[in-house]
């Protein structure tokens, strides 16, 4: 079992509210990543982090922003929250890369966000 | 364009029965390719990795297999149980460094009936 820990894991808000998803791990991984998911479709990366004050932009446009103060914490904000923005936001990380034999990423259960 | 596809997209079997799962990608270059299991409304848990020079990778009831010239794989699941209800997700990898980039499936949804 993956020590990768997302809150809240559930968030119903109206239109406009600022919100923070936390995401944090203990395994001393140098590599998180943040992904958007709707039903039925593909994980997007969104945003991504090699490092604390490391943190990149991902494939898909997002209006979030992240930040990398400590290695085990990345949260997500958006600054004022839209309908658009519901989905499942699922944060990962994994280690720094040795072989393709144990390159994985572990993942947290993930936050359903709403927003009406 | 690098794509992961996966087929069939939902299947429906009755408990006890084997099932296989395809995915086939034209990723390149290629590192490794991954299968992910993802509970409803959980993160993705991963079931085998294999690299290249890797044509089968098994985890208990789970057989994975990769045909890196045809770019094909398939998840095997034996004598499947209610707890196999869930989506498996293809990921493939493109280099093998920090820099490697993941390309993901739609996932199969797997439902197992009693």
């Amino acid at each position: 079992e993956a020590d990768i820990y997302q809150t809240p894991r559930y968030l119903v808000i109206g239109t406009g509210k600022k919100i923070t998803l936390e995401c944090s791990q203990t395994m001393g991984h140098d590599k998180m990543y943040w992904y958007q998911q709707d039903p039925g479709m593909e994980l997007h990366l969104i945003h991504y982090s090699y490092g604390v004050n490391s943190t990149e932009k991902g494939d898909l446009s997002s209006e979030s922003t992240v930040s990398r103060i400590r290695t085990e914490h990345f949260p997500l904000t958006l600054e004022s929250a839209r309908p658009s923005h519901t989905s499942q936001y699922l944060c990962a990380s994994s280690p720094i890369w040795t072989s393709a034999r144990t390159d994985t990423q572990y993942f947290g259960p993930g936050t359903r966000l709403t927003v009406l | 364009k690098n794509q992961v596809e996966q087929s069939p997209q939902s299947l429906i079997i009755l408990e006890g029965k084997n099932c296989t799962l395809q995915c086939n990608y034209t990723v390149s270059p290629f590192s490794n390719l991954r299968w992910y299991k993802q509970d409803t409304g959980r993160g993705p848990v991963s079931l085998t990795i294999m690299t290249f020079s890797e044509n089968t990778k098994s985890n208990g009831r789970y057989t994975a297999t990769l045909d890196a010239d045809t770019k094909q794989s398939s998840l095997h699941i034996t004598a499947s149980q209610l707890s196999d209800s869930a989506s498996y997700i293809c990921v493939v990898s493109d280099r093998g460094s920090t820099l490697g980039r993941l390309y993901f499936g739609r996932g199969t949804q797997l439902t197992v009936w009693p």
